[in-house]
């Protein structure tokens, strides 16, 4: 079975400053899919940036961007210039890559950002 | 706009008394999923319908059942709850089967048990 983790459980980052999340990852398959989801407080999780394993290059969405190194399995998110509005708790997680019918997403425990102004 | 909608935000119920919450979503997707996501833990797929077609995880109890009556609604039923269901719930969907399809999340229910 696949894991997540997340060995941060909170971080904080003054407003416009870089901040990177960690995030590694156990699975014995070649082929699968990452994910940073953002819940911010009291509101719904939204996809914040997605990274195929087959690609190497390194997905990015403007301020947002990923570390993905396959071979280590390691799967970081830094968010440049910080804002108040990215304070939230942020998710890693995986996909396989399977069939069709395993649809499921794997979560890591998550971590807590806090924008300091 | 279009979302993903659950109700009620907050649910009591006591020990044992038979629970249901909804979730609705405007997208017209095909996949709906529901989440358990316990304290400071990561959320639990629980099961998902793929249009009417049910999909449980092998390790869902079987206090938790599912309906989806139509494309639009998807209800989580909770049997018998006992103190170990208070969590929240999420319920998310997606266009349609696929490795990259995106899961579109609900604010969730938190459910708490007395």
């Amino acid at each position: 079975a696949q894991t997540v983790t997340q060995s941060q459980p909170e971080m904080s980052v003054q407003e416009a400053e870089t901040v990177t999340l960690s995030c590694t990852y156990d699975t014995s398959e070649s082929d699968y899919y990452l994910f940073w989801y953002k819940q911010p407080p009291s509101r719904q999780m939204i996809l914040v940036i997605r990274q195929e394993a087959y690609k190497q290059q390194n997905a990015t969405e403007n301020r947002f961007s990923v570390n993905f190194q396959k071979a280590a399995k390691s799967f970081s998110l830094k968010i440049s210039d910080s804002q108040l509005g990215d304070a939230a708790m942020y998710f890693c997680a995986y996909r396989s890559g399977g069939n069709f019918g395993n649809e499921k997403l794997t979560f890591g425990t998550g971590t807590r950002l806090t924008i300091i102004p | 706009d279009a979302m993903v909608i659950q109700n009620p935000r907050y649910q009591v119920t006591q020990f044992g008394k038979p629970v249901t919450l909804s979730c609705s979503q405007t997208l017209n997707h095909n996949v709906m999923y529901w989440y358990q996501q316990k304290s400071s833990q990561a959320p639990k797929l629980l099961f998902h319908y793929y249009d009417k077609d049910f999909n449980n995880e092998a390790d869902t109890p079987d206090n938790f059942q599912s309906r989806r009556p139509n494309t639009s609604f998807c209800f989580l039923d909770i049997r018998s709850p006992g103190l170990g269901d208070a969590a929240m719930y999420l319920c998310a969907t997606s266009r349609d089967r696929g490795r990259s399809q995106p899961q579109h999340f609900g604010d969730g229910t938190r459910l708490s048990i007395l």
